[in-house]
């Protein structure tokens, strides 16, 4: 099985700051990477897939990067409505494995 | 109205069986591959089972090989996990999960709210 590695696991942002999350896989995966934001008590919500392509009507302050075995997900500025849990997924192949996730709090 | 809603999540004593249903509408259901995924209280995401859209290809996660089964009817816009031999472990709450391709091999762009499964004795 592929495995993905987020980093780091928590954060602490205020509204308006950069941030980065990284994702790594255990093997290449090309670009076949995908980042999930859940917002508490929520099902999840697909931001970006294939590494850099980003999901019809979601914000342009999300961003992607990455190919091969290291992965990006940045956040331009955060919004309020951003303090969330992210993680990121491989579609390579089966199992479709994710991340443990990284939980963006406010500072 | 576009969702996925589950059904079908309760309280059982592990060993036994249940059986989830997930209700599509407002898109072309049989266009698309189809899985379940589950999250345990406070845990992360697992991806469980999943099939391509003619039920063609069919996979499971090794924590539920031999135990679940997948199905779907494309007449009836529904997807459906029959789960036997529960454990402890596989209390977690279940979603109903849209491929973005057929053939099952793209992100997952629809969720359903959820549908909790409950093992305890």
């Amino acid at each position: 099985d592929i495995q993905m590695t987020q980093t780091p696991s928590s954060l602490s942002a205020s509204v308006g700051d950069r941030v980065t999350i990284t994702c790594r896989a255990s093997q290449n995966i090309d670009n076949d990477l995908n980042w999930y934001q859940q917002q508490p008590g929520k099902a999840p919500n697909l931001l970006i897939h294939a590494a850099a392509t980003l999901q019809s009507g979601v914000p342009s302050r999300f961003s992607g990067s990455g190919s091969g075995t290291d992965f990006t997900l940045t956040i331009s500025s955060l919004q309020p409505e951003d303090f969330a849990t992210y993680y990121c997924q491989q579609s390579y192949n089966t199992p479709r494995t994710f991340g443990q996730g990284t939980k963006v709090e406010i500072k | 109205e576009v969702q996925l809603v589950e059904s079908g999540g309760d309280l059982v004593q592990p060993g036994r069986s249940l059986a989830l249903s997930c209700a599509a509408s407002g898109f072309n259901f049989q266009d698309y591959a189809m899985h379940w995924v589950r999250q345990a209280p406070g845990k992360g995401l697992e991806w469980v089972s999943g099939l391509t859209w003619n039920s063609g290809r069919v996979d499971y996660a090794d924590s539920v090989q031999g135990r679940f089964t997948i199905s779907r009817d494309n007449a009836k816009n529904s997807l459906y996990l029959q789960m036997n031999s529960l454990r402890t472990e596989d209390t977690a709450l279940y979603y109903c999960v849209r491929d973005r391709a057929a053939a099952g091999h793209d992100s997952f762009d629809m969720w359903g709210r959820g549908t909790m499964v409950t093992v305890s004795s």
